[in-house]
């Protein structure tokens, strides 16, 4: 166990639906990371907050979006969904989100689009 | 752009045996460069890292990865493969602030 929570484990939802994710990171993380995993694209990085800031940002789409919050809890929106939208989400956390830092995986939220 | 490699999609060895899955990688600066481990329906557990210094690095459960600057490889390695260490292995690497890019994954098949 990682003490990086993620929920719900598994959404299944229809085209043009919005969800959120929701990320918990370790105690003491201030960096959280999210991720899409799917067949065809493999593991991409979609968006790094950092202590409520945004910091970096990878491959996500317009129609995502993501927040930290106060409590350092994250959540990752995703609107307009489409079928290709269908993948694992994983939410990571780090201590500072530098780039040495390692960084700990959530068991992930499993998206259906239908 | 930083990138990395996996070359092979699947490496299969007899237990007993020591296993090796390659990576190799690209960037413009110093490569920070990571080995995780993902089990069917979980997420990716941290293995080992390589910083800077010894260019051995040993990790959890046995694995160690070599880093080799002038072949850019980080090669992860076992003694001796265990049936339980068969799963997905990712290696990425970290060079433009926070971003991690990971490559594609090899599947190890330990053959009891």
């Amino acid at each position: 166990d990682s003490g990086v929570t993620q929920t719900p484990k598994h959404l299944i939802t229809a085209t043009g639906q919005r969800v959120t994710l929701r990320c918990s990171p370790r105690s003491g993380d201030l960096s959280v990371y999210w991720y899409q995993q799917s067949l065809d694209q493999g593991l991409q990085f979609l968006i790094q907050y950092y202590n409520g800031e945004e910091r970096a940002k990878g491959n996500i789409l317009e129609r995502f979006s993501a927040q930290q919050f106060p409590d350092l809890h994250s959540e990752l929106n995703l609107s307009s969904l489409e079928l290709g939208d269908s993948a694992l989400y994983f939410c990571a956390s780090s201590v500072e989100g530098e780039m040495a830092d390692t960084q700990y995986f959530g068991p992930g939220t499993r998206l259906t689009v239908l | 752009a930083q990138s990395v490699a996996q070359p092979e999609d699947q490496v299969n060895v007899a237990e007993g045996n020591p296993l090796t899955v390659k990576c190799t990688y690209s960037v413009s600066g110093n490569p920070y460069l990571f080995w995780y481990v993902q089990y069917p329906n979980r997420g990716l557990q941290f293995l080992l890292k390589y910083i800077t210094g010894d260019n051995l690095v040993k990790g959890s459960y046995g694995f160690e990865a070599e880093f080799n600057k002038s072949q850019t490889s980080f090669h992860l390695k076992k003694p001796s493969a265990l049936v339980s260490d068969s799963a997905l292995y990712f290696c990425a690497v970290r060079d433009i602030p926070a971003e991690v890019t990971f490559g594609t994954g090899t599947k190890l098949q330990v053959i009891p």
